[in-house]
Parts: C-alpha cells; structure tokens; sequence
C-alpha cells in the first residue's frame, strides 16, 4: 500500500510568481486536505476535496485554490506569492471526510519565498 | 471557532521514564474528536491516538495514554518507559463531529517538542 505522496521537496519562488504542490492520496483514499504549516506553528487548515469538490475552506484568501483529479490526487495553487507564504505545505488524505477517521499526512513541500 | 492550546513549547525525559504533554481547547460543541500527532524531524505526522469525546474511558495505545478531562477541556498525552525514537514534535489536535464546511478540519495546537535523553 503506497502512502500519501507530496512534490516537489523544496521549492523556491519570487514575491509574486505562482505555484503549484501536488498530492497523491493514500490508495483507496477519497478525500484530501491542505495545510499550511509555518515554522514553529501547529499546522492551519487551507480546504479541503471530496470526490473532486471542495468540501471546506479555512481561512486564506481566494488566491490559494485547489483541484482533485478522478484518482483523487490534488494540486494546490497559490497565485501572487506573498513572503509570508513562506511555509511547509501538507497534503492529507482519508477515507471519507469527516469524523473519526484518521488523516494520513504526507512529508509535504517547503516552500520559500524570497 | 475551536482553539487548541499547547502550553509546554519543549519538554525532556529520561529514557524509560514517563512524561505527560498537556494539551487544553475550547469549544462550544459536546461532540467531537481529540488527536495527538507526532512529527519529527523532516519526517511525516503520524497519529499517536485519538478520543471521541462521547467515550469516557480514555484511550490507550501501548506505551501512550490520554487523560481526557471533558469538563475542564482539557487532554493530555502520557508517553511511558519513553525511548530515543520518541523524540519528535507532538502536536493536539481537535476536529468538530458535525458535518458540513470547514467542521472537517482538525485545529491544531502550536505543538510541543519532546527531547528524549539517554
């Protein structure tokens, strides 16, 4: 059983240069979350994807969007980067969205912006 | 909205010795989740244990342990006979019962690190 992937590793970018994260979800996983982990803080919740939709947002503004595919991997887009977006990025999946059931997390992506 | 407060920003133990990481919420809900997360160093979150908060009996797994106090929203994480291996980042994390929106989320705390000494 293949656990949840993230790419790239690292990744650095300009003050308002655009970026894309990927997600490949734990198999047999149909839901995939987002979070944002800055350095020394608890991870924040960016949404979330449920059989390809949106299914809930945390709050961060429009120009971090999302897509899931019909394998149920995801990408994360953030528009316009700001040095604050400077963060690791992490990518969770489970097999439904909501109660009990655990989150599977991925090593995530770090990203700089300079 | 649920907050999640972790108040010991690093913690140390002896190996084989005991320790408890604290871990305080608050809420408006009587329905809902409890996490404890470890991360360490540049390697993935894995889950530690988990509660329902409708369960009085607190949850166990092997060498961890939860003190789930539901009055005082408070939920602590007692790791026993502590080895090398469980020195990592650990972070408390609640999530809502009800459906719909951003209830799917778990709220994580700021995390405590745990040192392990030989």
């Amino acid at each position: 059983e293949t656990g949840v992937t993230q790419s790239p590793t690292h990744l650095i970018k300009t003050r308002g240069q655009q970026v894309t994260l990927r997600c490949s979800s734990q198999s047999g996983h149909n839901t995939v979350s987002w979070y944002q982990q800055a350095l020394g803080q608890g991870p924040q919740f960016i949404f979330q994807y449920y059989r390809e939709e949106e299914n809930g947002r945390g709050n961060f503004p429009p120009r971090f969007s999302g897509l899931q595919f019909p394998n149920y991997s995801s990408e994360l887009n953030v528009n316009a980067l700001e040095l604050d977006d400077s963060a690791l990025y992490l990518c969770a999946s489970s097999p439904r969205p909501k109660g009990y059931n655990e989150q599977f997390f991925g090593p995530g992506t770090r990203l700089t912006v300079l | 909205a649920q907050t999640v407060t972790q108040s010991q920003p690093e913690m140390s133990v002896q190996e084989a010795e005991t320790v408890t990481l604290s871990c305080t919420y608050d809420t408006s809900e009587s329905d809902y989740y409890l996490f404890w997360y470890k991360q360490p160093p540049s390697r993935q979150m894995i889950l530690v244990i988990r509660q329902e908060a409708y369960k009085q009996q607190n949850a166990t797994e092997n060498r961890f342990s939860v003190n789930f106090q539901k009055a005082a929203k408070s939920f602590s994480l007692k790791i026993s006979d502590s080895q090398l291996g469980d020195a990592a980042m650990y972070f408390c994390a609640y999530r809502s019962a009800n459906s719909g929106g951003s209830n799917y989320k778990l709220t994580f705390g700021k995390g405590t690190l745990l040192t392990v000494n030989p």
